[in-house]
């Protein structure tokens, strides 16, 4: 079976404070992409990652960055976290050919108090 | 920003009825795909499409990609209480790997 993993399910962070989100696939996908989704809004791509130590900005990589220095995880970063960041945060990947499925991830729920 | 728009976004119908959920951009994808997600879980996928007018049919669920792979629907016969859920529509461009998603539909099918 496909395998995304996120590290954490639930987080409750401060504002000001550095957060970090994992995710690791074990299907040796190309392709890697960090999404947050909010009510009404859909899933709105934060980061994706074509390659390991390459990435290209989303729709809204203001206030996060990204790592991938190995081909099965990419990171996400919240260099000060804010209220208005948090979210539901899914990461995904799929392989390089198009029309390949997108596995998710189970979500991380962040809350930034 | 690129743009996928999804309608209606929420859609509350009685048991039996028939719907039709819709996904639209001015951006030809190579392909495009349905997502379906339950509360705190990930999205799962339905179905990918890739050819322009290309039709699939997943049971009670119908799905159509347009002509010139700007838009898609989502038609749902006799709808029952198991297919409420948050229903997503994705595509992805050609050029890049990147996907983006619509708004989501939110689906409750009442008994």
């Amino acid at each position: 079976d496909v395998k995304v993993t996120q590290s954490s399910r639930y987080l409750v962070k401060r504002t000001g404070e550095k957060v970090f989100l994992e995710c690791v696939q074990d299907m040796d996908h190309e392709n890697m992409f960090w999404y947050r989704q909010d009510p009404g809004l859909g899933l709105r791509l934060i980061y994706f990652s074509y390659d390991v130590k390459m990435k290209e900005k989303g729709d809204i990589p203001e206030g996060y960055s990204v790592s991938r220095e190995k081909k099965e995880r990419f990171s996400l970063i919240l260099e000060s976290a804010s209220t208005n960041q948090t979210s539901m945060y899914l990461c995904a990947s799929t392989p390089g050919r198009s029309g390949n499925t997108i596995y998710f991830g189970e979500g991380s729920w962040l809350t930034v108090v | 920003t690129q743009l996928l728009e999804q309608s209606p976004q929420f859609l509350s119908i009685q048991e039996g009825e028939n719907l039709t959920v819709y996904c639209n951009s001015s951006s030809v994808f190579s392909s495009l795909q349905w997502y379906r997600q339950e509360p705190g879980e990930g999205p799962v996928l339905l179905v990918t499409v890739v050819t322009g007018g290309e039709v699939k049919k997943l049971k009670r669920l119908t799905f159509q990609f347009g002509d010139a792979r700007k838009d898609s629907s989502l038609h749902i016969t006799a709808a029952q209480p198991g297919d409420t859920g948050l229903y997503l529509c994705a595509g992805r461009y050609s050029s890049a790997s990147k996907i983006i998603f619509g708004s989501g539909t939110r689906l409750s099918i009442r008994p």
